[in-house]
């Protein structure tokens, strides 16, 4: 168990409908990553949000948004979704902004839009 | 980041070692190598890091050459758990850290 939480494991919906998906990091963690594993495009890095801010950005859609709480847990919004939007989305914690951190994940949260 | 390069699949048998190689030809001086690994469809779980020097700790080995254009790592007596896609990754330390770029990783297979 890597104390990362996601929810919720899985989710089916249509095209066109708004999801959130929801991560609480590791206790005292500030920094979350959200990464999309598809079978066609891989494990590929979203966003990162270091204790409420955005802190990188990589391949993420526009109708996708993402943002970390006060609490610190952090919530991925994706909307008119589409068949492609389908795959699993791993949150990931780590400590802080520092150099040579690890990355914890969680279990994942499938999507599949039908 | 680095492009990284490993062989698609391998096999061990149990309670051998396991040899995962990685070549990283183009990597710079500040990005390290990372090893993750994903078991099924399980969040990408860490294994180890390192800069330029060997590294060990209770899950595995990394030995990078000296010239840093390559690694390997070592499960020094796999068991049949250790079956999962195991990614090679070279990143900068610090800042973008937490963005790492997944290839599509070595299948490890250990065997009865």
């Amino acid at each position: 168990d890597s104390g990362v939480t996601q929810t919720p494991k899985h989710l089916i919906t249509a095209t066109g409908q708004r999801v959130t998906l929801r991560c609480s990091p590791r206790s005292g963690d500030l920094s979350v990553y959200w990464y999309q594993q598809s079978l066609d495009q891989g494990l590929q890095f979203l966003i990162q949000y270091y204790n409420g801010e955005e802190r990188a950005k990589g391949n993420i859609l526009e109708r996708f948004s993402a943002q970390q709480f006060p609490d610190l847990h952090s919530e991925l919004n994706l909307s008119s979704l589409e068949l492609g939007d389908s795959a699993l989305y791993f949150c990931a914690s780590s400590p802080g902004f520092v150099t040579n951190e690890k990355l914890f994940f969680g279990s994942g949260t499938q999507l599949s839009v039908l | 980041d680095a492009k990284t390069t490993q062989p698609p699949s391998m096999d061990c048998a149990e309670g051998r070692a396991a040899n995962l190689p990685c070549n990283h030809s183009t990597i710079s001086g500040n990005e390290y190598v990372y090893w993750y690994r994903q078991i099924h469809s399980q969040g990408p779980q860490y294994i180890i890091h390192g800069l330029k020097n060997n590294e060990t700790n209770e899950m595995a080995s990394l030995i990078i050459t000296e010239d840093r254009k390559s690694s390997t790592l070592i499960l020094p007596h796999a068991t049949l758990r250790d079956t999962a896609v195991y990614y090679c990754i070279a990143a900068p330390g610090g800042t973008s850290y937490g963005k790492l770029t997944f290839g599509q990783g070595t299948i490890l297979t250990v065997h009865p």
